[in-house]
């Protein structure tokens, strides 16, 4: 069975704090992971990774992907309290044409 | 480009109604429609893919009776849950694909069953 887990699930940080997000990913046919944030609505999409060791980045967000290890983590520097969300990871299996999310990571900033 | 509208953003009902979602994508062609449902501090589950014209496929566990999906057209499927309970209060969100990698997502459904 196709699975993702995201670690922690939960984290509070001060502002100005750096954060680390994990997805460790078990699915069949792996063709990309993906890293949404999701506020009060539906995720709004931050990057997705398909090979290993090339660095997304955008802005204070950055994300890396280790396809031999079956992980990929998100960094985000210098949080500010807009950071705080929900931040889910999901796989694209290949050939079905669906995405299997994570349980997602709660991020709280606080001032 | 690439948005995707979802009617109604919240909703009401009693127990043993009928309620119908509509999922639009407002600027593409989407070949391809996905459902998903967020309980509360859950991840997203999908729950169905659909192909326009064609009949959707369900993930394990749902119910192809209980949760009606018609994507007749390029631009809009419908999810439509059948005989409502309580259990079904949930966050329905759909997505759709332009037949590349990337799911648009709508802002989603917050369905109240009394």
């Amino acid at each position: 069975e196709d699975k993702v887990v995201q670690s922690p699930l939960s984290l509070v940080v001060h502002e100005g704090d750096t954060v680390t997000l994990n997805c460790s990913y078990e699915v069949t046919n792996f063709r990309s992971l993906l890293w949404y944030k999701q506020e009060k609505k539906a995720p709004t999409f931050l990057f997705m990774l398909t090979s290993s060791g090339i660095e997304k980045k955008s802005g204070r967000l950055s994300s890396i992907l280790d396809k031999k290890e079956l992980f990929s983590i998100l960094n985000i520097t210098a949080t500010q309290t807009g950071d705080s969300a929900v931040y889910l990871c999901a796989v694209e299996v290949k050939g079905a044409q669906k995405l299997v999310f994570g349980q997602g990571t709660r991020l709280t900033i606080n001032p | 480009g690439a948005v995707v509208s979802q009617h109604p953003s919240w909703v009401i009902c009693k127990s043993g109604t009928s309620v119908k979602i509509e999922c639009r994508s407002l600027d593409f062609q989407a070949t391809t429609m996905f459902w998903y449902r967020q309980f509360p501090k859950q991840s997203l589950m999908l729950m169905a893919t659909s192909n326009e014209g064609s009949k959707a496929t369900y993930e394990q566990g749902v119910e192809k009776d209980k949760f009606l999906i018609n994507h007749a057209s390029l631009t809009l499927s419908t999810l439509t849950v059948t005989s409502a309970h309580p259990e079904d209060s949930s966050f329905y969100i759909c997505s759709a694909s332009r037949g590349g990698d990337e799911q648009f997502f709508g802002p989603g459904t917050r369905l109240t069953v009394l």
